[in-house]
């Protein structure tokens, strides 16, 4: 009864640092998804894949990479952090076409310094 | 493109009174409609969502909301709220056709009960 796993769940960097957010679900879901929530603005969406070997471009992709390694994980990286993106982070998942909606993970809470 | 606006940012309301968090969306295509609830320090789980039919849905905790086409509106209902409300609601559209599965979300309204 996973569902939808993001680690870690806290991270302090320092400016210009890089890290990976690590997300896997095991639920058979085909498609994945990388939000950021900032207060007042709610959920954008960074990165997604729709399916195994996809990954396109939301709505706030400057300054992330990521890399669908699998049907079952979907990784976040950030190659050089700037205090702009302190943020929570959330992975979901879902089946396209069920109208299912998604599954989240619980966050990562990262702060820039 | 598709949006949400969700009117209140921030909604107080006394234990056992009712409340509505107000959500409008724009598009001009059929939609799929969620609501989303997210607790303190938690992620989000959904509440209830509007795929096609009855224009009230029922979820749980006992929200229901009610699909109004012609005012492109999804609002949230409660006829009697208690202190474990108290959290962030998420209005989100998508769009049934698109292979992509996107959620496009609004702002959020916080819901706070006092006692």
């Amino acid at each position: 009864n996973a569902g939808v796993t993001q680690t870690p769940k806290f991270q302090v960097l320092k400016t210009g640092q890089s890290m990976t957010l690590q997300c896997a679900q095991d639920m058979n879901h085909n498609s994945m998804y990388w939000y950021r929530q900032d207060p007042g603005m709610g959920l954008r969406l960074i990165y997604y894949s729709a399916s195994e070997g996809t990954t396109d471009k939301g709505e706030v992709p400057n300054g992330y990479n990521v890399s669908r390694l699998n049907k079952r994980e979907f990784s976040l990286r950030l190659e050089s952090a700037a205090p702009s993106q302190t943020s929570v982070y959330f992975c979901a998942s879902s089946h396209i076409g069920t109208g299912d909606g998604y599954t989240f993970g619980s966050g990562t809470r990262l702060t820039v310094v | 493109a598709q949006s949400v606006t969700q009117l209140d940012s921030q909604v107080p309301v006394f234990e056992e009174a009712p409340v509505e968090l107000r959500c409008n969306y724009s598009s001009s295509v059929s939609v799929y409609l969620f609501w989303y609830v997210q607790y303190p320090n938690q992620g989000l789980q959904l509440l209830l969502k509007y795929l096609s039919g009855s224009t009230l849905v029922k979820g749980i905790n006992g929200f229901e909301a009610e699909f109004n086409k012609s005012q492109t509106s999804f609002h949230l209902r409660k006829p009697s709220v208690h202190i474990s409300d108290t959290a962030e609601y998420f209005c989100a559209v998508s769009d049934p056709s698109s292979n992509t599965g996107k959620l496009i979300f609004g702002q959020g309204t916080t819901l706070q009960v006092k006692p």
